[in-house]
């Protein structure tokens, strides 16, 4: 069955720094990964999408993710973090034989100023 | 609208009552999916439409859950004689097509108080 770990409940990272939260799949075959981003109150808004091909992924508000057959994993990166990126970071794993998403419990990220 | 509208975006009810929580996905959608999260959770699958066909409902909880799409667009998740464990916020999205890798556009979501 699908599955998604998040290790990371919660990040405190400084403005400006770099940011890497760790995503882990569970999935038979070639899986369709979603990394979503959402902001207290309100609903989920997509950051970036794998299906295949190159496995470095740009998204939306300066984010990448690097899909990692080997090691099961679709890690978000950002190099600069900013006040703004402050929020609930999910990432999700979608099967081509079924509707479902199945996500990850999710990573809080907090920004120091 | 430009995005998927749920409403009431809060709803607060005494244990025992039914609730309707509506969903209008984006114009043109045809996949509607409902998804329900607790607290410090990420979103769990409950049921999904393609149209007005509920294709899948295998994540509803128990049969006081009960979906519906009858024209294909406009979606109401009905909960009968609700429980304190049904307290969550509960979101929709919707996608283009049907097809799994399809990205979700999700609402806003209702969150749900069980008195």
């Amino acid at each position: 069955a699908q599955s998604v770990t998040q290790p990371d409940i919660h990040i405190t990272v400084s403005e400006g720094a770099s940011l890497e939260l760790r995503c882990n799949y569970s999935y038979g075959a070639t899986p369709y990964l979603f990394w979503y981003v959402q902001s207290p109150g309100q609903g989920l808004q997509l950051l970036l999408k794998y299906f295949s091909g190159d496995t470095l992924v740009q998204g939306i508000k300066g984010f990448e993710a690097e899909f990692k057959r080997s090691q099961s994993s679709f890690n978000l990166r950002k190099p600069s973090v900013h006040w703004s990126d402050a929020a609930e970071y999910f990432c999700a794993v979608a099967g081509n034989t079924g509707n479902q998403f199945y996500f990850g419990t999710g990573t809080s990220l907090t920004v120091i100023p | 609208g430009a995005g998927v509208s749920q409403s009431p975006r809060y709803k607060v009810a005494k244990r025992g009552q039914d609730v309707a929580l509506r969903c209008d996905p984006i114009s043109g959608h045809v996949s509607l999916f409902w998804y329900q999260q607790a607290l410090g959770q990420g979103p769990e699958f409950l049921t999904y439409f393609q149209n007005e066909a509920q294709l899948d409902k295998s994540g509803l909880p128990s049969d006081r859950f009960f979906a519906e799409r009858p024209e294909g667009s406009v979606s109401t998740l009905k909960i009968q004689r609700t429980q304190q464990e049904d307290s969550a916020v509960y979101l929709c999205a919707s996608s283009s097509k049907g097809y799994s890798n399809q990205p979700q556009h999700f609402g806003d979501g209702t969150r749900l108080s069980i008195l």
